[in-house]
């Protein structure tokens, strides 16, 4: 089993829709939790970091389920510009390795 | 501010070549991270660097090795190259080892035929 999974998608989302998805983590003492953005061919962009309280930047919005081992990513007000590939990160150990899901891939359509 | 720097870009060997890809961190950061990703799948550790000493390693041959110079920028080698050592190469730089921020390089793109 993967450390992290996600669902491949595509998620194929109106302009000006709501998309949300998950990532599951496998490991409990996994510490920290981020969500990085992956345009094609390109490298990943930190999109932010996910708090146990929930967080929210502009119209992203992540959130933590320690109980459930399970993250997720809500973008509101779907842009064409937020197509891309969304790969979820769970940091396991304490010097700083990061295990990444294979990634969810969002297309806006017009 | 110049963000990571990775060289080349693009690289075509052949199989039982050997390969050296070259990374500069951001300026000031210290901590150095190589992955692999294959096309479909996410990035996959491969070594971190602090401080010029390997602090971590992930699942990956011998074959793979790397080294961080006293100005913190780093290589990474890799002997006798198989076809599927094909991928994209990143590194990433964060500013110490416990940063949990990672910024990537636009990475090299590794064909191996």
């Amino acid at each position: 089993r993967k450390e992290v999974e996600q669902d491949p998608g595509p998620f194929n989302v109106p302009e000006g829709a709501t998309v949300a998805f998950n990532c599951t983590y496998s490991n409990s003492a996994s510490q920290s939790f981020f969500w990085y953005r992956q345009d094609c061919r390109k490298e990943p962009k930190l999109l932010m970091s996910v708090y146990s309280s929930g967080n929210e930047d502009g119209r992203f919005t992540a959130q933590l389920n320690r109980a459930s081992q399970y993250i997720s990513l809500l973008i509101r007000d779907s842009k064409l510009s937020d197509s891309a590939t969304y790969l979820c990160v769970a940091l396991t150990d304490s010097w700083g390795k990061f295990q990444f899901g294979a990634g969810t891939q969002v297309v806006v359509t017009p | 501010d110049a963000g990571v720097t990775q060289s080349p870009t693009h690289l075509i060997k052949t199989r039982g070549q050997h390969v050296t890809l070259r990374c500069s961190p951001i300026s000031g950061h210290k901590s150095v991270s190589w992955y692999q990703q294959v096309l479909g799948q996410g990035p996959q550790f491969i070594f971190q660097y602090y401080e010029k000493e390997e602090r971590g390693r992930g699942n990956f041959p011998d074959r793979f090795s790397a080294r961080q110079f006293p100005n913190y920028s780093s290589e990474l080698n890799v002997n006798a190259l198989l076809l599927g050592d094909s991928a994209l190469y990143l590194c990433a730089s964060s500013l110490l080892q416990f940063s949990y921020e990672q910024y990537f390089g636009p990475g090299t793109r590794l064909t191996v035929t």
